[in-house]
């Protein structure tokens, strides 16, 4: 049963440019997380989705940045027109079912994100 | 919002040295998790606690939830160069401490 995959692991842009970052939950996982962890500091929610909706957007910020978890495929976090203080780790993670302390989150390994 | 601290932030030991991190919420706790995350990877779930009072054991690694005192503690006994990592403290969803970065010397 795979984990959680994150694609691509490494991504670099210039800025300006928009990053796309993808996720696939685990098998029979309906909902998905982002996180961002920049270098030296603890993991930041950003935001949970469940298929098709949006649950909870209160970390992400309010320009830029957006999330989707389509009814087929993977969840995408998209950054737009992207400045040097992007550049981060972003996580994803999922669980099977409603947050709860019952079903703890898998995560994916990251993808690391560059601006030059 | 739920706060989470962690103590220490960094700590080096030697090798088979037992050892001791604590997460403090700013609210009362009715649950945590503990996760590992190797360097430059991502988060491994160790264990989850709900009750207070509740201990549980991964191998060496044993996590104790204290609810009175809004707390719970980590303790890894014997150490080895393999527990290497930043181990956070999770609660209630979506929020997690600073992380505790550990270094076992051998």
């Amino acid at each position: 049963n795979a984990g959680v995959m994150q694609n691509p692991r490494h991504l670099v842009r210039r800025r300006g440019q928009e990053a796309r970052l993808r996720c696939s939950p685990m098998k029979g996982h309906s909902h998905v997380y982002w996180y961002r962890q920049l270098p030296e500091e603890g993991l930041k929610f950003m935001v949970y989705l469940q298929k098709e909706n949006i649950i909870d957007e209160s970390g992400m910020p309010k320009e830029r940045f957006s999330a989707e978890f389509p009814k087929e495929g993977p969840s995408i976090l998209r950054i737009q027109q992207v400045v040097r203080g992007d550049s981060a780790a972003y996580f994803c993670a999922s669980s099977p079912g409603n947050p709860s302390l019952n079903q703890p989150q898998h995560f994916g390994d990251g993808t690391r994100l560059s601006i030059l | 919002s739920q706060e989470l601290e962690q103590s220490p932030q960094s700590l080096i030991v030697q090798e088979g040295k037992n050892l001791t991190i604590n997460c403090t919420s700013s609210k009362t706790l009715y649950g945590l998790y503990w996760y590992k995350q190797k360097y430059g990877e991502g988060l491994i779930f160790l264990m989850m606690l709900q009750k207070g009072g509740e201990e549980k054991s991964h191998e060496k690694i044993t996590a104790k939830l204290d609810e009175k005192k809004q707390q719970s503690s980590l303790h890894i006994t014997a150490s080895q160069p393999s527990h290497a990592g930043i181990y956070l403290c999770g609660a209630t969803i979506m929020r997690f401490g600073a992380g505790t970065r550990l270094t076992v010397k051998p």
